[in-house]
């Protein structure tokens, strides 16, 4: 069974264009993240959700929004893609004191 | 801010080495976390340490909470070690929140 599943695995799309990477853990966290890695490989946060509360809201674009529909789903919404906004995507989930489970990542691409 | 350094930056290796990443930070932290990602892409989470030492195999984890330091400790590697290990530190912030923050990793190669 995956804990955290990720959708799509591959995103290419326009500039200008409005999309959303879905994101689902079944291990009963209740916290989930996003991070992005650019092309240098350096992972960075980009948001966290306890209990559908955003908790950590790094300084990204506000043309990203993170959507908690409950507990186990954290999407990532963005609107109006830009170059720079291409990456990979990772979604992670965690409780309490216990370590972070990583989804298998949503490559992104902005033509 | 919490500054968090990796050393070293690249790392080559013959099979059977012993093997130390360090990970060093600049403000008090609740917990740290290594990670591996292969070259496939996917992220592992090895350890989470907020004191002492963890043992998982042949990986050691180990952190020294005064010091502001942590290593990871692969013994007997081996190719299939070979990956980019993270360390990233979970640091409070104030009022309710806490951060991650992330080095830049190292890249280890295990030549057979």
């Amino acid at each position: 069974d995956t804990a955290v599943s990720q959708t799509p695995k591959y995103l290419v799309t326009q500039m200008g264009n409005d999309k959303s990477i879905k994101c689902e853990q079944n291990l009963g966290h209740d916290t989930m993240y996003w991070y992005k890695q650019d092309s240098k490989k350096f992972l960075k946060i980009m948001f966290s959700y306890n209990n559908k509360e955003l908790i950590i809201n790094e300084t990204v674009p506000n043309r990203f929004s993170p959507k908690s529909p409950d507990k186990a789903h954290l999407n990532l919404h963005i609107n109006s893609l830009e170059l720079g906004d291409s990456a990979v995507y990772f979604c992670a989930s965690s409780q309490g004191s216990l370590a972070l489970i990583f989804g298998p990542g949503t490559r992104l691409t902005v033509l | 801010k919490n500054e968090v350094e990796q050393s070293p930056q690249n790392l080559t290796a013959q099979e059977g080495e012993f093997i130390t990443i360090n990970c060093s930070y600049s403000v008090g932290i609740s917990a740290l976390h290594w990670l591996q990602q292969h070259p496939g892409g996917g992220i592992v989470s090895l350890f989470m340490l907020s004191s002492g030492k963890k043992k998982h195999g042949r990986l050691i984890a180990t952190i020294n909470i005064q010091e502001k330091h942590s290593s990871l400790h692969i013994t007997a590697s081996h190719p299939r070690d070979s990956a980019v290990y993270i360390c990233a530190v979970r640091w409070y912030s104030g009022g309710s929140n806490y951060k991650l923050t992330f080095g830049k990793g190292t890249l280890l190669t295990v030549n057979p």
